[in-house]
C-alpha cells in the first residue's frame, strides 16, 4: 500500500522482555518520528529521524528505549526490559519534511503483563 | 517551551448541535495542522492554515488562523455520529524545528 505500516499491529508480551515495533514509511519521506499514546490521550513525542540520523531524541524516556532507521527507510522502536508503564499505542509517522504534514500509520498497541 | 493548548479536553453533543474547539498559543506559529484521529487508527490530516485570519472550509467544518497566528478554532455546524473522534492541532514554529503538538479535544456526537 501507499500509507505508513507499522507492525505488529498488537504486541503482548511479559515484564521485562524486549520488544521491537517497526516501522515502514511513504516511499520517498525523508522525515519519520515515533509517538507514544496512552488511552484517549494526546501524542508524546518520542525520536524523530531526518534520513538515517536522529537530531532529537529528546523524547526517550529512558534508557531502554531506542529506534533505528536504515536505508533512509525503516525505522524499529525497540524497547528493552519492557515495564507495564510501557504500555501504550505506539504510532509512527512520516512526511517529506520535518515540518511538513504527517502520515500516520494505525499504531502498534503494546500490553505489558 | 512552546506550548499549544487545547480546549475543551472533553466535549460530548447531541447529533445536530454546533461546536467549537480552540488551540491556543502565546507563541506565533508559521502555519498549523488539524488532524482526526478515530478509536484504532492514527490521527489523519484534515487541513493547514497558513496565512494570519485565514478561513477554510471542509464540508461542514470551519478552520480559522487567528490574526496574530497564535491560535486556531475549529467550527462544526451540525454534528453527525461520524464526528466523533479526537481533534488535534499542531504547531510549525519554523526554525526547522518539529511541529508541536496539542494534547488534543476528545468529540463524542451522540445519535
Amino acid at each position: 500500500g501507499a500509507g505508513v505500516s507499522q507492525s505488529p499491529s498488537n504486541k503482548v508480551t511479559e515484564k521485562g522482555k524486549d520488544v521491537e515495533l517497526r516501522c515502514d514509511p511513504i516511499s520517498g519521506h525523508t522525515a519519520l518520528y515515533w509517538y507514544r499514546q496512552s488511552l484517549g490521550q494526546g501524542l508524546e513525542f518520542l525520536i524523530y529521524f531526518q534520513g538515517n540520523s536522529a537530531p532529537d531524541k529528546s523524547g526517550l524516556p529512558s534508557d531502554r528505549f531506542s529506534a533505528e532507521r536504515t536505508g533512509g527507510s525503516v525505522s524499529t522502536l525497540t524497547i528493552q526490559r519492557t515495564q507495564q508503564e510501557d504500555s501504550a499505542v505506539y504510532l509512527c509517522a512520516s512526511s517529506e519534511g520535518l515540518r511538513q504534514p504527517q502520515h500516520f500509520g494505525d499504531g502498534t498497541r503494546l500490553s505489558i503483563l | 517551551t512552546q506550548l499549544l493548548e487545547q480546549s475543551p479536553q472533553f466535549l460530548s453533543i447531541q447529533e445536530g448541535e454546533n461546536l467549537t474547539v480552540y488551540c491556543n498559543s502565546s507563541s506565533v506559529f508559521s502555519s498549523l495542522q488539524w488532524y482526526r484521529q478515530e478509536p484504532g487508527e492514527g490521527p489523519v490530516l484534515l487541513v493547514t492554515v497558513v496565512t494570519g485570519g485565514e478561513v477554510k472550509k471542509l464540508k461542514r467544518l470551519t478552520f480559522q488562523f487567528g490574526d496574530a497566528r497564535k491560535d486556531s478554532s475549529l467550527h462544526i455546524t451540525a454534528a453527525q455520529p461520524g464526528d466523533t473522534g479526537l481533534y488535534l492541532c499542531a504547531g510549525d514554529a519554523g526554525n526547522n524545528r518539529k511541529l508541536i503538538w496539542g494534547l488534543g479535544t476528545s468529540l463524542a456526537v451522540n445519535p
